[in-house]
């Protein structure tokens, strides 16, 4: 069954600061894997996209990584921004006639 | 560029009550998906349309209907309407079948069943 995992659940860190959200995925093939950033109320915004053949990718203060062969993904912020809180939602998207799958996302909390 | 409309924004309805919920595409973006978002179980994925025809279909009831117009716009329905169904339902559009140019996402109607 084709399932992505998310860890933490939530995470609260000081401004400035850094940190790294967790994505495991059991979906096989699949095409690419995008985090998405959520604001409370708002529909998700892309950060980054990668294919399986890519390791990391990089936009602005957010870079993602993924290890194919583990099947893990992980998007590290640098520098936490009170506005970098939201929630974060890893997606893979399968090869072949099937629908996104998603996380459950991590709700990160950036305070003063 | 107009990003992805869904309206209305927000929603109050009554148990057993019907409704429909509205979603623009970005131009030139011929598949349109749906979900449904809950606090506990996160995005769930409806169903998704690709030039009017419905290729994908997630597990939810018979309540829960799609449908895809020749501009690409679609809607969406519930029938006879119940508390559990309280969600943000987001839709998401991409150029062509199968999301590898990526998913823009709606800003999504709050719906409340009360």
């Amino acid at each position: 069954k084709n399932q992505v995992e998310q860890s933490p659940q939530s995470l609260i860190i000081l401004e400035g600061k850094n940190c790294t959200l967790q994505c495991n995925y059991t979906v096989s093939p699949f095409s690419n894997l995008r985090w998405y950033k959520q604001d409370t109320g708002r529909g998700p915004v892309s950060l980054t996209i990668m294919t399986f053949s890519e390791n990391t990718k990089s936009n602005g203060r957010y870079t993602a990584t993924l290890d194919a062969d583990t099947k893990q993904s992980s998007l590290h912020i640098t520098a936490s921004q009170l506005s970098d809180s939201a929630s974060y939602i890893c997606v893979v998207i399968p090869s072949g006639n099937t629908p996104l799958v998603f996380g459950k996302g991590t709700r990160l909390s950036v305070i003063a | 560029k107009a990003g992805v409309t869904q309206t209305p924004r927000y929603l109050i309805k009554t148990r057993g009550q019907q409704v429909t919920l509205s979603c623009s595409p970005i131009s030139g973006h011929r598949s349109v998906s749906w979900y449904q978002q809950t606090p506990g179980q996160g995005l769930q994925f409806l169903f998704e349309y690709f030039s009017e025809t419905q290729r994908n279909k997630g597990n939810f009831p018979g309540r829960f209907s799609g449908r895809q117009f020749s501009n690409s716009r679609s809607e969406m329905n519930v029938s006879t309407l119940e508390l559990g169904d309280s969600a943000l339902y987001l839709c998401a559009s991409t150029p062509q079948w199968q999301g590898e140019y990526g998913y823009t996402f709606g800003s999504g109607t709050r719906l409340t069943v009360v």
